[in-house]
């Protein structure tokens, strides 16, 4: 099993629609939860940290339910630039503190 | 904010030549750096871990006489893929960790897609 699975879509939607991504980790000792998004050819980037209580930035809201080892992104009113692939990471404790990245899941806006 | 630059962007090397990839720390001391390889539509996968002026960490499953590394300054890591072959063929992504930042802040370099033939 993997460590971070996500549906890799690819998601297609109209500008302006709700989108909801879900990744589940394995291990249940991962301390901290990240969302990446990544466009193509680039470098993943820091989109957004997850917390227990749930957090929102703008249109993206994060939530983390830690019992079922679960992870979700809400993007709301999409816009065209928000096509990528958006990345589910895991920080495991221990050692140097290694990111675990999801396969990612692809989103494609259009007008 | 913190900048990471890699060098080169992009590279063609022959099967069987080493290529040197190098990940600098451009505004910030970096006292450990990742190596990631990407394959399409895959996710990233950590190579190794290097902290500066030791040996680096490797994954397992990931050859250390292969892929070897260096991180002989707090700015500077290289990666040299030696003997390539064309399965090396991949995005490799370095990132950094700034001296007394939280273990998860990593800063990511802009990638190298590195093609054998």
């Amino acid at each position: 099993r993997k460590e971070v699975e996500q549906d890799p879509g690819p998601f297609n939607v109209p500008e302006g629609a709700t989108v909801a991504f879900n990744c589940t980790y394995s291990n249940s000792a991962s301390q901290s939860f990240f969302w990446y998004r990544q466009d193509c050819r680039k470098e993943p980037k820091l989109l957004m940290s997850v917390y227990s209580s749930g957090n929102e930035d703008g249109r993206f809201t994060a939530q983390l339910n830690r019992a079922s080892q679960y992870i979700s992104l809400l993007i709301r009113d999409s816009k065209l630039s928000d096509s990528a692939t958006y990345l589910c990471v895991v920080n495991m404790l221990g050692g140097y503190n290694k990111l675990i990245f999801g396969a990612g899941t692809r989103l494609a806006v259009h007008p | 904010g913190a900048v990471v630059s890699q060098h080169p962007s992009w590279v063609i090397c022959k099967s069987g030549t080493s290529v040197k990839i190098e990940c600098r720390s451009l505004d910030f001391q970096a006292t450990t750096m990742f190596w990631y390889r990407q394959f399409p539509k895959q996710s990233l996968m950590l190579m190794a871990t290097s902290n500066e002026g030791s040996k680096a960490t490797y994954e397992q499953g990931v050859e250390k006489d292969k892929f070897l590394i260096n991180h002989a300054s707090l700015t500077l890591s290289t990666l040299t893929v030696t003997s390539a072959h064309p399965e090396d063929s991949s995005f490799y992504i370095c990132s950094a960790r700034e001296i007394q930042r939280a273990a998860y802040e990593q800063y990511f370099g802009p990638g190298t897609r590195l093609t054998v033939t």
